[in-house]
């Protein structure tokens, strides 16, 4: 069974720093990962999707790294800014089926 | 166009009543799936449709919970009896095609608490 852990569980960092989230999961046998965000009390909002043949993506200041054979994604956000705070998730889709398994994510706090 | 809709976006049920929860997935979009998250989880996967045809419901926590898809488009996920634990977030997500690597986009859910 594919599980997905992500650390640390909380950050909070002043505004205008580098920052790195980190998902890992068990089974490397995967078709792809996404990373998303998710404010207080709403959904789920797509961020980066990288599939299994690539290594990374880039959108804006977000970076996500992916390393299957270890099992390994990184988030990177760089200059973060206050609105970045939010909680992030990482879930995979793996090679038996359709379904995205979710880490439970990182809560971050960008103070100003 | 729009993207993906559900309603209602907050329900409070009595413990035993029976409620349905309603998912309308983009335009087009062949596979819709629903999650449930826990407060302070990470959303965990219930039941996946393809079309009309339910192809997965393995994660569907017991048989009070039944998913159904009966044109192609609209979902609805009902509880029956509920119990204070199925208090939490239930999300959709649609894709475009059944092909394993598109992206699933989510609504913004539907708040369920069980008194």
């Amino acid at each position: 069974k594919q599980e997905v852990t992500q650390i640390p569980a909380a950050l909070s960092v002043p505004e205008g720093e580098n920052l790195v989230l980190n998902c890992s999961f068990t089974d490397s046998a995967i078709y792809n990962l996404q990373w998303f965000r998710q404010d207080p009390g709403k959904g789920l909002t797509s961020l980066l999707l990288i599939q299994s043949s690539q290594r990374e993506q880039t959108s804006g200041r977000l970076n996500a790294s992916l390393d299957k054979s270890s099992g390994r994604s990184t988030l990177y956000i760089a200059a973060s800014q206050p609105g970045d705070s939010a909680t992030y998730l990482c879930a995979v889709k793996g090679a038996s089926g359709s379904r995205l398994t979710f880490g439970e994510g990182t809560q971050l706090t960008v103070n100003p | 166009g729009a993207g993906v809709s559900q309603s209602p976006r907050y329900k409070v049920a009595k413990r035993g009543q029976d409620v349905a929860l309603r998912c309308d997935p983009i335009s087009g979009h062949v596979s819709l799936f629903w999650y449930q998250q826990a407060l302070g989880q990470g959303p965990e996967f219930l039941t996946y449709f393809q079309n009309e045809a339910q192809l997965d419901k393995s994660g569907l926590p017991s048989d009070r919970f039944f998913a159904e898809r009966p044109e192609g488009s609209v979902s609805t996920l009902k509880i029956q009896r509920t119990q204070q634990e199925d208090s939490a977030v239930y999300l959709c997500a649609s894709s475009e095609t059944y092909i394993l690597y598109n992206e699933q986009f989510f609504g913004p859910g539907t708040r369920l608490t069980v008194l």
